[in-house]
């Protein structure tokens, strides 16, 4: 299957800091990426989801000025959390497919905590 | 919209054989995905169906019932290791859009 990356794997950020996690396809191009969040015990819950080359689209009640999405190139997303707060801290999961109906792969995921 | 209902959480014995169904409701259905995921980490691919039967792999099979809106995966000689969250996911034939997950089932696989 194919391989999508993210980093940090971990972070732990003091409260109103940004922190910017990375999402990379290294084996394909992703013409679309999506950004999960997942709280403990709960099913993944989608974000946003971005096309290479254009505006993100979020998902209602998910604050775009917070979470910033930019997906500069093929291989490449990254979600910034903007002044973070404790109820911010969760599992971030990027997912990735090349076209249209492909299969979606996932990231390892980025665990946020903050302080 | 979209509705896809699982078991909230199963326990099967090592060795055994186990079940975990799914059923949804959605507009334009256009593939069913399962998904394994252990704790902490990021859910893996296991299977898809997007026409009506049996998909075996090794030691899992999917099913898939479009009419019945119904599908489930099966489990054979289930291992330690197998213990983790199952996640059934629906897409849709409108363009552009996610899979839609289920809650997910906590399989724990007991001694």
């Amino acid at each position: 299957g194919a391989v999508v990356s993210q980093h940090p794997s971990r972070v732990i950020c003091k409260s109103g800091t940004s922190v910017k996690i990375e999402c990379r396809s290294l084996d394909f191009q992703a013409t679309t990426m999506f950004w999960y969040r997942q709280f403990p015990k709960q099913s993944l819950m989608l974000m946003a989801t971005s096309n290479e080359g254009s505006k993100a689209t979020y998902e209602q009640g998910v604050e775009k000025d917070k979470f910033l999405i930019n997906h500069a190139s093929l291989t490449l997303s990254t979600l910034t959390v903007t002044s973070a707060h404790p109820e911010d801290s969760s599992f971030y999961i990027c997912s990735a497919r090349m076209r249209e109906g492909d299969t979606q792969y996932f990231g390892p995921g980025t665990r946020l905590t903050v302080l | 919209g979209q509705n896809i209902d699982q078991p909230t959480e199963m326990t099967a014995t090592e060795g055994a054989i186990v079940q975990i169904n799914c059923t949804y409701q959605t507009s334009g259905f256009n593939g069913l995905f399962w998904y394994q995921q252990h704790a902490g980490e990021a859910p893996t691919f296991l299977s898809y169906n997007v026409l009506d039967g049996l998909e075996e792999k090794g030691r899992f099979s999917s099913f898939l019932s479009r009419s019945k809106g119904y599908s489930y995966l099966l489990l054979k000689e289930l291992q330690m290791k197998d213990s983790a969250s199952y996640l059934c996911a629906v897409r849709s034939v409108q363009r552009n859009t996610p899979l839609v997950f289920g809650k997910g089932t906590r399989l724990s696989v007991i001694a």
